[in-house]
């Protein structure tokens, strides 16, 4: 039972425009969700978060909008540079209720930006 | 900045040994996660410590085993390997009290031959 979920396994874009990478969730006590970058051979990397008071958060380059009634949410980079590729990790947890800060993890999507 | 800490990088093992994996949580964080990360596939999450105490407990075997110290290092000691352990073991630790992310170290690659 695959409560997150990333639905595109890879994604390319040029450098300087914008990557978008999504992700679905199907527990409606999750509260708090996170966007981690992986490089290979290295442990996954906090890149930003948000609560689900809120519906976007931004930081720099990096925005993730949240949609609470479609259980979606999205991580805009904008301008894509080619550091950017890694693997990206979409993450969830239940602060509320349980609040033991276990993370639940999507597949990932492996973004790659062409110079 | 000091981060998270494990040991071995890198493991090699064959069918039926033992294995005992470190981690080493940033200084003041209360919280420590083991999660495995098979080829291909998502970090699962394995079993969680708060306090020297376990706190949460996910898709880990019977053969695992798990436990955190006084001073808050964890060690996860697998027994009876079998192939399909071989993963990517990732620990993270947190401030939980404060609510905080998850910091991850770069993981135990365990090959079990």
């Amino acid at each position: 039972d695959q409560q997150v979920k990333q639905n595109s396994p890879s994604l390319s874009v040029q450098e300087g425009r914008i990557s978008i990478l999504n992700c679905d969730y199907t527990n409606s006590m999750f509260d708090y969700f996170l966007w981690y970058k992986k490089y290979p051979a290295e442990g996954p990397t906090f890149l930003i978060s948000i609560s689900s008071i809120k519906d976007k958060n931004e930081d720099g380059r990096f925005t993730v909008f949240l949609n609470k009634s479609a259980k979606h949410l999205s991580l805009h980079i904008v301008p894509s540079q080619p550091g950017d590729s890694a693997v990206y990790f979409c993450a969830a947890s239940d602060q509320g209720s349980s609040n033991t800060g276990k993370l639940i993890f999507g597949q990932g999507t492996t973004l790659q930006v062409k110079p | 900045a000091a981060g998270v800490i494990q040991s071995p990088r890198h493991l090699i093992k064959e069918k039926r040994e033992t294995a005992t994996l470190k981690c080493y949580p940033i200084p003041r964080h209360d919280t420590v996660y083991w999660y495995q990360q098979g080829p291909g596939q998502d970090p699962q999450f394995l079993i969680s410590f708060y306090e020297k105490m376990q706190s949460d407990k996910g898709s880990i075997p019977d053969r695992f085993s798990a436990q955190q110290f006084s001073d808050y290092h964890s060690e996860l000691n697998m027994s009876s390997l079998e192939l399909g352990d071989s993963a990517l073991y990732f620990c993270a630790s947190s401030d939980r009290g404060r609510g905080e992310k998850l910091f991850f170290g770069s993981g135990t690659q365990l090959s079990v031959l």
